[in-house]
């Protein structure tokens, strides 16, 4: 079974830029979550999909970025215009239902974008 | 709102030697805790979770912790490290009531020498 997969792995872009990050969850799982990590930080939670819905946005930073997941399948993160406080690690995971006890979230490799 | 602290960002041991990770919460009740483990230029995989079931729980790779609600504690502990374990471990909670919302410390880098 095919593990979450994030696209791209790296993207390197000028402030001003638009950069869209992609991530498919693992098949059947309903529960879709982003994350991102500035360097020497924690990994810090940004939001949470239900299928297509946003059920928590609370960790969304400001109104650049616009995360979708149009079909409830895989979801993108847009960053427009990105500033250079955006660059980090932003990583995405899926999970079958928040409801069960500890609920396994399951990462992707993350994408590391950079804002020169 | 959730917390969690872990001691010391770079840790090293020598191959064959215990490894602890220190992991600290602060939660208004005992969360679920898990560890994440993150080897290079790979995503984050789950080495153990705590839900409330038994204080000694075993994960994958021969590490296990212990949920110590006195003190607020979910250390990491392997008997003998490997080389192979060289990565970087993150502890992290979620709340008991729902929404799966993980909030993560900030991380610890092992290294293990021979």
């Amino acid at each position: 079974e095919a593990g979450v997969t994030q696209f791209p792995s790296h993207s390197v872009i000028e402030k001003g830029q638009t950069v869209t990050l992609r991530c498919d969850p693992i098949s059947g799982h309903d529960n879709l979550y982003w994350y991102r990590r500035v360097m020497g930080k924690e990994i810090k939670f940004l939001l949470h999909f239900v299928k297509e819905s946003k059920q928590d946005e609370s960790g969304m930073p400001n109104n650049r970025f616009l995360a979708e997941r149009t079909g409830g399948t895989y979801s993108t993160l847009k960053v427009q215009p990105a500033e250079l406080e955006d660059s980090g690690v932003y990583f995405c995971a899926s999970s079958q239902d928040p409801g069960l006890a500890g609920d396994t979230q399951y990462f992707g490799p993350g994408t590391r974008l950079t804002v020169l | 709102a959730q917390s969690v602290t872990q001691l010391g960002s770079h840790v090293s041991v020598s191959e064959g030697a215990l490894v602890l990770l220190r992991c600290n919460y602060s939660s208004s009740v005992p969360p679920y805790l898990f560890w994440y483990v993150q080897y290079p230029n790979q995503g984050l995989q789950l080495l153990l979770k705590y839900t409330s079931a038994a204080t000694l729980v075993k994960g994958i790779n021969g590490f296990e912790a212990e949920f110590k609600k006195s003190e607020t504690s979910f250390h990491l502990t392997k008997p003998s490290a490997h080389m192979s374990d060289a990565a970087e471990y993150f502890c992290a909670v979620s709340p008991t009531g729902g929404g799966n919302k993980l909030t993560f410390g900030t991380g610890t880098q092992l290294k293990v020498e021979l």
